[in-house]
């Protein structure tokens, strides 16, 4: 069965330290994306790739990273950088050119402790 | 500055009834929207959507409605059961982005009572 898995779904982290937020897609998809939501507020984008080694910034960029070494994973690390990084995060891919909708992991919950 | 507006956090239906949610933009240039349900701890999942050169799409028991001079959709769901209880996001796009990014307004979250 096709889909997107994020792991873990539950993650606590130590002010100061870097984590990784994993997100695997089976559905051959090219196009990839972070979203974050906090309480009370849509989804914000804060990273996308649309192809194997390039992505682009969205609205909230400052203090993540990703990568995208394979067409299947798009791995996000949330830095010391990022103040306030305790928060719901959303994986998502799109068949390129096929139509707008996205199908979405079912979310990690990150912890900042 | 927020470009998709869903000004009302919170509905509450009884089941049966019609439940009609709503969505401003203010982005001229979104030519497609899309409606999500989120339950929570979970991804949200896609439940409709609507391109500019319409002003109606209809699956089932929903129908969402376009009005573009108005910059504004709704997405009216009948009858209304239990299991739809869960938060409603609009969410909008411009083909002209290339990147097919979604904007999304902040959510409704809509109680339907047995």
């Amino acid at each position: 069965d096709g889909g997107i898995t994020q792991s873990p779904k539950y993650l606590f982290r130590k002010e100061g330290q870097n984590v990784t937020l994993s997100c695997e897609q089976n559905l051959n998809h090219d196009a990839m994306y972070w979203y974050r939501q906090d309480p009370g507020q849509g989804l914000r984008l804060i990273y996308y790739s649309q192809i194997v080694n390039d992505f682009q910034k969205g609205d909230i960029a400052e203090g993540y990273s990703v990568s995208r070494e394979k067409k299947e994973s798009f791995p996000l690390t949330v830095t010391s950088a990022q103040k306030n990084p305790t928060a719901f995060y959303l994986c998502a891919s799109r068949i390129t050119g096929v139509s707008y909708g996205y199908t979405f992991g079912s979310g990690t919950r990150l912890t900042v402790v | 500055d927020q470009q998709v507006k869903q000004n009302s956090p919170s509905l509450s239906v009884q089941e049966g009834r019609i439940s009609i949610l709503n969505c401003d933009y203010t982005n001229s240039m979104f030519d497609y929207f899309l409606w999500y349900k989120k339950y929570p701890a979970e991804g949200p999942t896609f439940l409709i959507s609507i391109s500019s050169i319409k002003d109606k799409n209809e699956d089932g028991r929903f129908t969402v409605f376009l009005n573009k001079s108005a910059k504004h959709l709704s997405l009216h769901i009948v009858p209304s059961q239990p299991g739809d209880s869960a938060v409603y996001f609009c969410a909008a796009s411009h083909s002209g982005a290339g990147s097919y990014q979604l904007t999304f307004g902040k959510g409704t979250k809509l109680s339907v009572i047995p």
